[in-house]
């Protein structure tokens, strides 16, 4: 799987948009990019992911640059409750081996 | 929808003692894999099972292991505990994507 490099941590205002970026410049065609988040203490959560287009769900946007080798991770109205520790993992969607491989993620801090 | 079920949440154990810890993943999901977390080593893949078979094994001694059942439930057992494996232990179902389901974890302490 692609190695990824991201902000060790970001602050971002209540209300205001959080944009986390990832690089991924080794990524392979068919690799995805998929975000997850962990708030303190819990399991991770899955946010979305994307092959080469812009992707949106109800929790985020994902950007991913028209090379591939960077996206970011958009929260429209970052709420106290979106504080976390932000990763982004680049991986097949499927295949032999599944598992995902974290990195040290991005710890956003949403400030009142 | 039931999320992925761990048990116990929170266990505290003695070196040498054995642990076995369960998980129950989302209905209709096979794929069941496990993760331990460290603030030293962050969160590391120890094994992923599918239809009672264990398809990948991360890097972790042979005193880790795990079994899936016909329900896809999934438990993992750690032999001759050591105060090093004091860690939130996670388990994630799947349909085998890499859009995986985590449960809250059961946090291991060794004394």
């Amino acid at each position: 799987d692609a190695k990824t490099t991201q902000p060790t941590s970001m602050d971002c205002a209540e209300g205001r948009a959080a944009n986390l970026p990832c690089n991924h410049s080794t990524i392979s065609g068919n690799e995805y990019v998929y975000w997850y988040r962990q708030i303190h203490s819990q399991g991770p959560q899955y946010i979305i992911h994307g092959l080469k287009n812009n992707e949106t769900n109800e929790m985020a946007s994902l950007i991913i640059t028209e090379d591939r080798k960077s996206s970011t991770l958009i929260l429209p109205h970052a709420t106290l409750r979106d504080t976390a520790v932000y990763y982004c993992i680049v991986r097949v969607a499927q295949g032999s081996a599944r598992q995902l491989t974290f990195g040290s993620g991005t710890q956003l801090t949403v400030l009142p | 929808k039931a999320g992925v079920t761990q048990t116990p949440r929170y266990l505290i154990k003695t070196r040498g003692q054995q642990v076995t810890l369960s998980c129950s993943p989302i209905s209709g999901h096979r794929s069941v894999s496990w993760y331990q977390q460290t603030p030293g080593q962050g969160l590391q893949f120890l094994f992923e099972y599918f239809s009672e078979t264990q398809r990948n094994k991360g890097n972790f001694p042979g005193r880790f292991s795990g079994r899936q059942f016909s329900n896809s439930r999934s438990e993992m057992n750690v032999s001759t505990l050591e105060l090093g494996d004091s860690a939130l232990y996670l388990c994630a179902s799947s349909l085998g994507t890499a859009e995986a389901f985590f449960g809250q974890g059961t946090r291991l302490t060794v004394v």
